[in-house]
């Protein structure tokens, strides 16, 4: 049962434009959602979170969006940088801690 | 501060054969966990561990996995035998207490190929 899903597996944008990356959830239960970024041959590094009493957080050029009646959340990069092509994996609390991820959007930015 | 620190950073074993992986998790994170990702999915949880006691290894296949975490700090995963559709990257994490909304530090990971 995947909880968590990512339907795009890849995503190219060019320097400067937007990136917009989508996840997708069926456990109307949690109430946190991470963000991950992973560079190859390293760990994913935690990016940014939202609280699901809230509909936007923004952490400099990131920004999430939740929209807990569709089940849906995005995640804005403006302006891309060419640094920000990385996979990109949405996470949420199964509780005690862990994390249940999607399967990961490659992000793409072109110089 | 330093990080999660894992070894090996990668391994080439045939099937059947055995491997094991070890992982220093960041100085007084209580809780440590293995997740396994494989090509193209996203990581997977394996184990959990509170100090030295196992919280959660319903993901673990425990007729060839296993996972201990001697005096609550380093941990080995083991694979006997290996199979093939175990070819994977092996993340270790770890955080401070294991709550809800913490976030969890990985390591690098070991990228074990079953040939």
């Amino acid at each position: 049962d995947q909880q968590v899903k990512q339907n795009s597996p890849s995503l190219s944008v060019q320097e400067g434009r937007i990136s917009i990356l989508n996840c997708d959830y069926t456990n109307s239960m949690f109430d946190y959602f991470l963000w991950y970024k992973k560079y190859p041959a390293e760990g994913p590094t935690f990016l940014i979170s939202i609280s699901s009493i809230k509909d936007k957080n923004e952490d400099g050029r990131f920004t999430v969006f939740l929209n807990k009646s569709a089940k849906h959340l995005s995640l804005h990069i403006v302006p891309s940088q060419p640094g920000d092509s990385a996979v990109y994996f949405c996470a949420a609390p199964r509780g005690g801690g862990k994390l249940i991820f999607g399967q990961g959007t490659t992000l793409q930015v072109k110089p | 501060e330093a990080g999660v620190a894992q070894s090996p950073r990668y391994k080439i074993i045939e099937k059947r054969q055995s491997v094991a992986f070890w992982c220093n998790p960041i100085s007084g994170h209580a809780t440590l966990y293995w997740y396994q990702q494989i090509l193209g999915q996203g990581p997977k949880l394996l184990i959990q561990f509170q100090n030295n006691g196992v919280v959660d290894d319903s993901q673990l296949p425990k007729d060839r996995f296993s996972a201990e975490r001697l005096k609550g700090v380093d941990s080995t995963l083991k694979i006997q035998p290996a199979k093939l559709e175990d070819s994977a990257v092996y993340l270790c994490a770890s955080s401070l207490r294991g709550a809800g909304n913490e976030k969890l530090f990985f390591g690098s990971g070991t990228q074990l190929s079953v040939l």
